[in-house]
């Protein structure tokens, strides 16, 4: 069985301030992880994934995140917000291998960004 | 259409009528899964298709709740004599059959039982 937990329900940031999302799992196997981001009353967009490659994974507008395995890790992070970023974010979990599909959600972090 | 498109948007019932939702998946797309998000929370796990067949159906709340797949395209999220406890958004995501590749999801739609 899978899990994740995601620290803080709802963070705010100052426009141009560092974003630090986190996430730690749970998993009795090798994980794929997962971030997305959820706009107000739109479906999940993903933003990046790790599937055992490199450790540090960059995604779409300018986010990336890092796998620390000794850790249980895959924070979230951009150097620079932008009022853009204003939204919800959530981290997910997958086994990895074959025949593997469900994905296991975070509740989530909104993040608000202050101008 | 490029994306997966969900319909309808928004569906106000009365408790105790029953309800259709409707998934159409990225062309091509071989695996469909359905999510049910509560407010305030992540989405969780329904149903998941591969082609027609529904392989695992282990996250649908009770019997109430039905999803089919009959021609390996669109699919349909059928609840029976709704209840108040079934509010939510229900997302549709569809993917490649290769288990890496990601899910992709629709804009889901926003159930309110009355």
């Amino acid at each position: 069985a899978q899990s994740v937990t995601q620290l803080g329900s709802h963070v705010s940031v100052s426009e141009g301030a560092l974003v630090l999302l986190r996430c730690n799992y749970s998993s009795s196997v090798p994980p794929y992880l997962f971030w997305y981001v959820q706009y107000p009353n739109q479906g999940l967009q993903l933003l990046l994934k790790y599937t055992s490659a490199a450790t540090l994974v960059k995604g779409i507008n300018g986010f990336e995140a890092e796998f620390k395995k000794s850790e249980t890790s895959f924070h979230l992070t951009k150097p620079s917000a932008h009022m853009s970023d204003a939204a919800e974010y959530f981290c997910a979990v997958k086994r990895s291998g074959a025949g593997s599909y469900q994905l296991t959600f975070g509740k989530g972090t909104k993040l608000s960004v202050i101008p | 259409g490029a994306g997966v498109s969900q319909s309808p948007r928004y569906k106000v019932a009365k408790r105790g009528q029953d309800v259709a939702l409707r998934c159409d998946p990225i062309s091509g797309h071989v695996s469909l899964f359905w999510y049910q998000q509560a407010l305030g929370q992540g989405p969780e796990f329904l149903t998941y298709f591969q082609n027609e067949a529904q392989l695992d159906k282990s996250g649908l709340p009770s019997d109430r709740f039905f999803a089919e797949r009959p021609e390996g395209s669109v699919s349909t999220l059928k609840i029976q004599r709704t209840q108040q406890e079934d509010s939510a958004v229900y997302l549709c995501a569809s993917s490649e059959q290769d288990s890496n590749q990601p899910q992709h999801f629709g804009d889901g739609t926003r159930l309110s039982i009355l």
